[in-house]
């Protein structure tokens, strides 16, 4: 267990709609990650977040957005579904925004687009 | 553009042989060099490499870093049903910005 908590777990919904994925950073991290992991894609970074501010942008689509909150939760919205969306959403956290720090994986929310 | 290339894609063995996984990388603005370990969720860290010719071990694990020659190599000893799994390897660009590559995946068979 890395500390890192994700919820829900699953997620099915149908194309068109908008889904919120959320994180909770280990205790003491202030940076947290998303992820997108498709079978076609591999691992690919989204967006990162430090102490409430956008640091980092990765190949993040228009229709999703994400944000940090005060209490260094985050949320990553996805909005107008496509089946191509469907994929596995990690969340990583870490002490430092920078690259001296390892990231730890939470579970992991499967969204499934149907 | 930015690539990062692990061999072999898949690779199966038998219990205790011991395996050597390589990841190749061009990155800009490289900074330093994680291994994971992914199982049936999430990725599970190993190593963070940053300087060149270190070896960093853990238990039957170690991982070496080149910065000359741009490559990594993950090298698991006297092999055992639980390492299987899909290793993947991670340059880090500034504020920690992962380029993951596809990934080995390793069946260790009884």
């Amino acid at each position: 267990d890395s500390g890192v908590t994700q919820t829900p777990k699953h997620l099915i919904t149908a194309t068109g709609q908008r889904v919120t994925l959320r994180c909770s950073p280990r205790s003491g991290d202030l940076s947290v990650y998303w992820y997108q992991q498709s079978l076609d894609q591999g691992l690919q970074f989204l967006i990162q977040y430090y102490n409430g501010e956008e640091r980092a942008k990765g190949n993040i689509l228009e229709r999703f957005s994400a944000q940090q909150f005060p209490d260094l939760h985050s949320e990553l919205n996805l909005s107008s579904l496509e089946l191509g969306d469907s994929a596995l959403y990690f969340c990583a956290s870490s002490v430092s925004p920078d690259s001296t720090y390892e990231q730890y994986f939470g579970p992991g929310t499967r969204l499934t687009v149907t | 553009e930015d690539k990062v290339v692990q061999s072999p894609l898949s690779l199966v063995v038998h219990e205790g042989d011991t395996v050597t996984l390589n990841c190749s990388y061009e990155v800009t603005n490289f900074r330093s060099l994680l291994w994971y370990k992914q199982e049936k969720k999430a990725p599970t860290f190993l190593f963070m490499l940053t300087s060149s010719g270190i070896e960093k071990k853990s238990g039957r694990l170690s991982s070496i870093l080149d910065k000359k020659e741009l490559f990594s190599i993950l090298n698991i000893t006297a092999t055992q049903t639980g390492d299987s799994a899909v290793y993947l390897c991670a340059p880090v660009q500034p504020l920690g910005k992962l380029i993951f590559g596809q990934g080995t995946t390793l069946q260790v068979k009884p």
